[in-house]
């Protein structure tokens, strides 16, 4: 993998559904993975950063693991309210390339009550 | 609180006609960034500083410069926008290049 890729593009949940994404990332040389939430008009706002293979960090119902051998890290929402609406983005840093953040896509993800 | 903010928000320029997207930071981070989001595409870094280094990443056009006057403020200057330039332009600060980068809210460029 040279690039990062998230999946899925966009989701659509009810209100109190859990949902999960995933963020695929070059492992070599890999330094650390970020979780970002991006609200509309408002600014991307950090979720967590992991740099260890199998860390896993919550915040309240929202929880992030990270496997750098396989390079992959999933997001979950337990729960899934409305304010939860966003978009979600992943970036990974290497010690190739002066640790820049490199992002994917983004998930899109509504809550409709 | 402390915070990145840019200006303007939405910013409308006209083609071939310089335009200059602000960011200042309360933070006194070190590094400041500037990122490219197109629709539908991830961000792009275009360009970071390490207070007063400059490190342009090696794709981004010279059409676009930047200027950090002091800590807290930086720059983007676009000298002559193209249709191409149309983007989400966001302005990110971090203590150390491999930390936690806070992010701006952004200035959506609209180019005629």
């Amino acid at each position: 993998i040279l690039n990062v890729e998230q999946s899925p593009q966009s989701l659509h949940v009810q209100e109190g559904d859990s949902t999960n994404f995933t963020c695929s990332f070059p492992s070599s040389n890999f330094y650390a993975l970020h979780w970002y939430r991006w609200e509309t008009a408002k600014s991307p706002e950090a979720l967590f950063v992991m740099t260890l293979n199998g860390d896993e960090k919550k915040k309240g119902r929202i929880s992030a693991t990270l496997n750098t051998k396989e390079g992959y890290s999933y997001l979950y929402i337990k729960g899934s309210q409305p304010e939860d609406s966003a978009t979600y983005l992943c970036a990974s840093s290497n010690s190739n390339s002066g640790y820049a953040l490199n992002f994917g896509k983004g998930t899109s993800l509504l809550v409709t009550p | 609180d402390a915070m990145v903010i840019q200006n303007p928000r939405y910013q409308v320029t006209q083609f071939g006609k310089p335009v200059t997207l602000s960011c200042s930071q309360t933070l006194n981070h070190n590094v400041m960034y500037w990122y490219q989001q197109k629709s539908s595409q991830a961000p792009k870094l275009l360009f970071h500083y390490y207070d007063k280094d400059f490190n342009n990443e090696a794709d981004t056009p010279d059409n676009f410069q930047s200027r950090r006057p002091n800590t807290s403020f930086c720059f983007l200057d676009i000298r002559s926008p193209g249709l191409g330039d149309a983007a989400m332009y966001l302005c990110a600060t971090s203590a150390r290049p491999r930390d936690t980068q806070y992010f701006g809210p952004g200035t959506r460029l609209t180019v005629l």
